[in-house]
């Protein structure tokens, strides 16, 4: 089965640092990108940006470039999402997913189950 | 970036009813659009991709169509588990952008 699993959720002062993790198994880790979603809490989802695990190549949403780094762990099959200064607006879910191309099109299948993040002095 | 502008944000319905959603893009996407639908509490979940392709193990009663700049998510007889969100989202050009979401409600 194709998964991706997800660490626990976190509770974080403003100004500390965070990394969450997302494991894939069940597939070839490095043939697909691995994509992260935001969801503010009663809110829609956003695309962060996305990672291939083959090579590290980092592709970011502009709304995000700069506040967060995407790494890859592929000895692991892990990907990461981590930030260096949380701040209270980081507070949300954060999905990972994975990446997948289609012909030209990508889709993101599976999710992993979420990670939630409060951030809170 | 791409906006994606679904209406309605929200709508009521019977089981058994014919549902649509739709999805509009502020350029031409091709048939670069996909859906999900998210429970509460849940991750999404991939229901449509390239528009108009049903996902493996997704339930017939579920359609897309659409090309270009307007879309459409229709589900033909609601059941009790349809009761959800639905975001559309195109992959024409990065950052991949979502539809703002659909709540389906019970009537």
């Amino acid at each position: 089965e194709v998964q991706l699993v997800q660490s626990g959720a976190e509770v974080k002062k403003p100004g500390e640092s965070l990394r969450i993790s997302c494991k894939g198994s069940g597939y070839t880790f490095t043939n697909f990108w691995v994509t992260w979603v935001r969801q503010l809490p009663g809110k829609g989802l956003e695309w962060m940006g996305r990672i291939d695990p083959s090579d590290s190549y980092t592709n970011y949403s502009p709304s995000f470039h700069g506040h967060v780094t995407l790494s890859i762990d592929k000895s692991i099959n892990t990907a990461y999402l981590q930030w260096s200064s949380l701040q209270a607006s980081d507070t949300a879910i954060y999905y990972c997913a994975r990446d997948k191309r289609v012909g030209v099109v990508n889709s993101f299948d599976p999710w992993g189950q979420g990670t939630l993040v409060i951030v809170s002095s | 970036d791409i906006q994606m502008t679904q209406s309605p944000s929200s709508l009521s319905a019977s089981v058994g009813d014919r549902v649509t959603i739709t999805c509009r893009a502020s350029q031409s996407i091709s048939n670069y659009l996909n859906w999900y639908q998210q429970k509460p509490g849940k991750a999404p979940n991939l229901l449509i991709y390239t528009a108009s392709s049903l996902q493996s193990g997704v339930p017939s009663r579920f359609s897309g169509g659409g090309s270009g700049t307007d879309f459409s998510l229709t589900i033909s007889s609601l059941q009790p588990e349809d009761f959800a969100t639905y975001y559309c989202q195109q992959s024409y050009t990065t950052p991949w952008t979502f539809g703002q979401g659909t709540k389906v409600e019970v009537k």
